[in-house]
């Protein structure tokens, strides 16, 4: 079985400073590990993907995430937060079950950015 | 591409009655998902159909919930009948031999 779990409920930045959003995952095999960003009222989007190549993974809109296996982490940043990034993040885990492959979800991080 | 589409975004019905949430997923996709996000339990898998064959439906909540997949490019949840703790945004997701979700922008459901 895999599980994520994301460390901060709430994350409160300023614009134009760095942003971490911290993810440690739990898997019995090389997992592969997304992010998903959630604007408000909004459907899931996509920001990047980890499966087992490069373990710095760049994304869209500037985010990037690294793969730690020996910290078993996927912690998602971006050097200077925008008012635009305020939005709720979730870490994703894919796992195998039968013949199709599910997603588990974080708990999301709720992401504010400061004027 | 147009994406995952859903429909209706928005649906406000009253205790009792039927609903139906609609989703058609990217062309060529071959997996096809259900999630209800709650603020309360967050995303939970409700269904997934592979080849539009049901694989894991241990995730609907009740008998009165129920998905079909007749084809390829369509998928119905049904809710019948509805009830006032069924609010939720649910979202459709589609995806190539497992891989990358695509979700569609949600339905968003109240019932009075």
């Amino acid at each position: 079985a895999q599980s994520v779990t994301q460390l901060d409920s709430h994350v409160s930045v300023s614009e134009g400073t760095p942003v971490l959003l911290r993810c440690n995952y739990s898997s019995s095999y090389s997992p592969s590990l997304f992010w998903y960003v959630q604007h408000p009222n909004k459907g899931l989007q996509l920001l990047l993907k980890y499966t087992s190549a490069a373990t710095l993974v760049k994304g869209i809109n500037g985010f990037e995430a690294e793969f730690k296996k020996s910290e078993t982490s996927f912690h998602l940043t971006k050097p200077s937060a925008h008012m635009s990034d305020a939005a709720e993040y979730f870490c994703v885990v894919l796992g195998s079950s039968g013949s199709a492959r599910q997603l588990t979800f974080g708990s999301g991080t709720q992401l504010t950015v400061l004027p | 591409d147009a994406g995952v589409i859903q429909s209706p975004r928005h649906e406000v019905t009253e205790m009792g009655q039927e609903v139906t949430l609609r989703c058609k997923p990217i062309s060529g996709h071959n997996s096809l998902f259900w999630y209800r996000q709650t603020m309360m339990r967050g995303l939970e898998l409700l269904i997934y159909f592979n080849n539009n064959v049901p694989i894991d439906d241990s995730g609907m909540p009740e008998d009165r919930f129920s998905a079909k997949m007749p084809n390829a490019s369509f998928s119905t949840l049904k809710i019948q009948p509805s009830e006032p703790r069924d609010s939720a945004v649910y979202f459709c997701a589609s995806s190539l031999q497992g891989n990358i979700q695509y979700f569609g922008a949600g339905t968003r459901l109240s019932v009075l």
